[in-house]
């Protein structure tokens, strides 16, 4: 297994609502991230799993929570999201710091 | 700060033809070099790397180029088919260091 998946591919959301972006991989990376990505523009990265801890988090705002329950897999709770957080989040892996693997994304609308 | 540019942010070539993508980055800690393909509505798939110990890196009509001491790094595609249009996106990572910086990304477009 040489992927990263992800789910759900879309998802739109209201600003009051609480959901959860899944992201898993089999490959035995130990480091993990979330980026987001808006139109025409490179990758952000928001956080960064190393072994199970965080090990980044880019000023990200508290309304992005993230969480790995363990090695293979990652999520991003959301809540009271806003509309310009509206966004492909893309999830990757890397065996070491570099070789960094990107998942399909989930394409999130915040109405 | 850490910073990678990118041009051209737009390239059309004729199928067939080659395509040059070049990257210049600031940090001359930076060791390692990855480019990236992204499809319309798909994530950033990993095409190539190099590292900063090696000058030049091929798997077959891709190529990468990598020049130290200017800092410039360059993506040379060859004999361009309409599946290669797509955003490429290089990168820059320092060593020790999880962050990838990115250029701003180069649409290119192979007319058929």
């Amino acid at each position: 297994d040489t992927e990263v998946t992800q789910t759900p591919k879309h998802l739109v959301m209201g600003m009051t609502n609480k959901k959860s972006l899944k992201c898993e991989q089999h490959m035995g990376h130990r480091a993990m991230y979330w980026y987001k990505q808006k139109a025409k523009k490179p990758p952000e990265l928001m956080f960064v799993y190393s072994y199970e801890k965080l090990s980044i988090n880019e000023s990200v705002p508290s309304r992005f929570s993230p969480e790995c329950p363990n090695s293979s897999l990652l999520n991003l709770h959301l809540h009271a999201l806003q509309p310009e957080d509206s966004a492909l989040y893309l999830c990757a892996s890397s065996l070491a710091m570099s070789e960094v693997i990107f998942g399909p994304g989930t394409r999130l609308t915040v109405l | 700060g850490e910073n990678v540019e990118q041009h051209p942010s737009t390239l059309s070539v004729q199928e067939g033809d080659s395509a040059v993508i070049k990257c210049t980055y600031s940090d001359s800690a930076s060791n390692y070099f990855p480019w990236y393909k992204q499809e319309l509505g798909k994530g950033p798939q990993l095409i190539i790397d190099i590292r900063s110990n090696v000058g030049e890196k091929k798997d077959q009509r891709i190529a990468v180029t990598l020049n130290k001491t200017a800092k410039h790094f360059s993506l040379h595609i060859t004999e361009t088919q309409p599946e290669d249009s797509a955003v490429y996106f290089c990168a820059a990572l320092r060593r020790w260091r999880y962050k990838l910086i990115f250029g701003s990304g180069t649409r290119l477009l192979v007319r058929p």
